[in-house]
């Protein structure tokens, strides 16, 4: 069974850009997250899928950033346009329906994303 | 607010000793606890993970962890480190809510090296 597939594995954008990261999770998994990594820092919850609907965005850093679910299956997570402390790792993670908290969260290699 | 913290950024330990890494939560009610690990170049693994029942919890490649309540920790640990133990180690808490268990706490991770 595939894992969570996300890519480009690495991305090298100038300030301004728009760069676009797209993530598939494991098949049949309702749950799809993104998470973030910026240099030094924590890994962050950036926001929550069930399906295609939003179910928590609160992670997400500004408006500049747009995440989309098309059908519930594949996910994007657009910046636009990008700035410098964007930098860092995009994981995206995926778990199947849940009906108690707790289920294993399966995390994909992450996009390295630069910008410069 | 819920909180992850690991204590110490690097660890180092010699081929076939101890490997002991700290985490500790704040939250005033105890939430589901991870340790996911990340080699060179992957993504994030799952070692092992606490929700209910018995307190000590073993995961793979011979780690295991014991969830304290009284201590509120969740230290990680390995009898003999081996050479390819060598990664970053995440230790993360989930809400006990349902359908948030994917919005998960990270700790800062803490650097494993093993010297031969």
């Amino acid at each position: 069974e595939a894992g969570v597939t996300q890519f480009p594995s690495h991305s090298v954008i100038e300030k301004g850009q728009t760069v676009t990261l797209r993530c598939d999770p494991i098949s049949g998994h309702d749950n799809l997250y993104w998470y973030r990594r910026v240099m030094g820092k924590e890994i962050k919850f950036l926001l929550h899928f069930v399906k295609e609907s939003k179910q928590d965005e609160s992670g997400m850093p500004n408006n500049r950033f747009l995440a989309e679910r098309t059908g519930g299956t594949y996910s994007t997570l657009k910046v636009q346009p990008a700035e410098l402390e964007d930098s860092g790792v995009y994981f995206c993670a995926s778990s199947p329906r849940q009906r108690t908290s707790g289920n294993t969260i399966y995390f994909g290699e992450g996009s390295w994303l630069t910008v410069v | 607010a819920q909180s992850v913290t690991q204590l110490g950024s690097h660890v180092s330990v010699s081929e076939g000793a101890l490997v002991l890494l700290r985490c500790n939560y704040s939250s005033s009610v105890p939430p589901y606890l991870f340790w996911y690990v990340q080699y060179p170049n992957q993504g994030l693994q799952l070692l092992l993970k606490y929700t209910t029942g018995a307190t000590l919890v073993k995961g793979i490649n011979g780690f295991e962890a014991e969830f304290k309540k009284s201590e509120t920790s969740f230290h990680l640990t390995k009898p003999s480190a081996h050479m390819s133990d060598a990664a970053e180690y995440f230790c993360a808490a989930g809400p006990m809510i349902y359908n948030q268990g994917g919005k998960l706490i990270f700790g800062q991770g803490t650097e494993l090296s093993v010297k031969p």
